[in-house]
């Protein structure tokens, strides 16, 4: 059974940091995984999906890393800003059109 | 850009009643996923339904029931609720052959 894990559970970081957010999960054989944006009470934003064919991907101030066979990826934010505070899901997708299994998240705390 | 369409968006109920959570999906969208999000938690897959048809079921409790109609919204049937059952239910939706899931804004159910 997939399990994925997020490291740290919580981050609190001041303005302007550069910071990584990590994810890990037991079976490698992944299609995809998607980095998730949640605002407290709200719904989930997709914030980049890596193929598991691919290294990484970028998306401004984002960027997306997965060594697959390894199991993890991480998620890269620069120049952190307040707005990002919010938790940080990241899910797998074993084969195409299947369910998302997802991390904990990591809770982001951006302090001006 | 349409996004996935939850109704509605906030349900009280009592315990034992019953609930009916519904998902529009985006147009041209033929799979549709169902999570549920407990407080504090990760989002849990429940059921997948592609082209009408169940495609995928998790851990959903046999109270639960839900189906796919002809123009490709989906109903989350939850009867004999319970305290346990409050929690945030999300919709996703994909186009056929690719692999991002775009989730909706989703539905909180809350039973007293």
């Amino acid at each position: 059974k997939q399990e994925v894990t997020q490291i740290p559970a919580a981050l609190s970081v001041p303005e302007g940091e550069n910071l990584v957010l990590n994810c890990s999960f037991t079976d490698s054989a992944i299609y995809n995984l998607q980095w998730f944006r949640q605002d407290p009470g709200k719904g989930l934003t997709s914030l980049l999906l890596i193929q598991s064919s691919q290294r990484e991907q970028t998306s401004g101030r984002l960027n997306a890393s997965l060594d697959k066979s390894s199991g993890r990826s991480t998620l890269y934010i620069a120049a952190s800003q307040p707005g990002d505070s919010a938790t940080y899901l990241c899910a797998v997708e074993e084969t195409s059109g299947s369910r998302l299994t997802f991390g904990e998240g990591t809770q982001l705390t951006v302090n001006p | 850009a349409a996004g996935v369409i939850q109704s509605p968006r906030h349900l009280i109920k009592e315990k034992r009643e019953t609930a009916t959570l519904k998902c529009y999906p985006i147009p041209r969208h033929d799979t549709v996923y169902w999570y549920q999000q407990g407080p504090g938690q990760d989002p849990q897959f429940l059921i997948s339904f592609y082209e009408k048809m169940q495609s995928d079921k998790g851990s959903i409790p046999d109270r639960f029931s839900a189906q796919q109609f002809s123009d490709y919204h989906s109903e989350l049937n939850m009867s004999s609720l319970e305290l346990g059952d409050s929690a945030l239910y999300f919709c996703a939706s994909s186009p056929f052959g690719r692999d991002e899931q775009y989730f909706g804004p989703g539905t909180r159910l809350t039973v007293t």
